[in-house]
């Protein structure tokens, strides 16, 4: 089974920085199937990439997905007071079961 | 678009079973995959399993040995039963809508484990 950690655990930035999150996985992830999603309190997790570099439906191009093999990278270009929440990386190239890192908390410095 | 609303209940006592439904709306449930996941309070995300329209199934194996899918296409509702739980299932569940990444979630609902 493939692990994912993510880092940092947790990223202190201020709103218009750069947000740059990393997620390695154990393993080679098949066919860069790799997804990430913002989860904010009290509300389930949102898609925001998937295939490593594909933005969901809706999701502003200031985020953008990188990475290939076992590193990937998820980019907030420059944020905005809404993104400060917990990101989660998942892999389902190797799939059951579709693992997901432990998360990176975005918080405002 | 697409809707997803869990329901069951919110106390289960160890060792009994645990069962959610989850209702999609806005779209049908075929020819969907479509997961459940839950989150421990405070903790990360774990997939628990998906399960196809067809009614084909694949689980974590970490749990397989106690997790049951169903779906019911006239109903366009799926369905999780996890058996002989105890207070480490403790968690919010989640349905969604997927078989790899899942792009529709349902709001969650939390199943304490307790007697």
């Amino acid at each position: 089974e493939i692990v994912l950690t993510q880092s940092p655990g947790t990223l202190s930035l201020s709103p218009g920085e750069r947000a740059t999150l990393s997620c390695r996985a154990s393993q080679s992830v098949s066919s860069n199937f790799l997804a990430w999603y913002q989860q904010k309190p009290g509300q389930a997790p949102r898609l925001l990439i998937y295939d490593a570099s594909s933005r969901a439906t809706g999701i502003p191009d200031r985020f953008s997905g990188t990475g290939s093999g076992t590193d990937f990278t998820l980019t907030i270009s420059s944020l905005e007071p809404e993104d400060f929440a917990v990101y989660y990386c998942q892999q389902y190239g190797s799939s059951p079961p579709n693992v997901f890192g432990q998360g990176t908390k975005l918080e405002i410095k | 678009q697409v809707q997803l609303q869990e329901s069951g209940p919110g106390l289960v006592k160890p060792s009994e079973t645990l069962s959610l439904t989850c209702t999609v709306s806005g779209g049908s449930i075929s020819p969907h995959y479509w997961s459940w996941i839950r989150q421990p309070p405070g903790k990360g995300l774990e997939w628990i399993g998906y399960i196809y329209y067809s009614g084909s199934a694949n689980y974590n194996s970490s749990l397989k040995s106690r997790v049951t899918m169903s779906v019911d296409t006239s109903k366009n509702q799926f369905s999780l039963n996890l058996n002989s739980v105890t207070a480490a299932d403790t968690a919010v569940y989640y349905c969604a809508r997927g078989g790899w990444y899942e792009d529709f979630w349902g709001q969650g609902t939390l199943v304490t484990v307790s007697s």
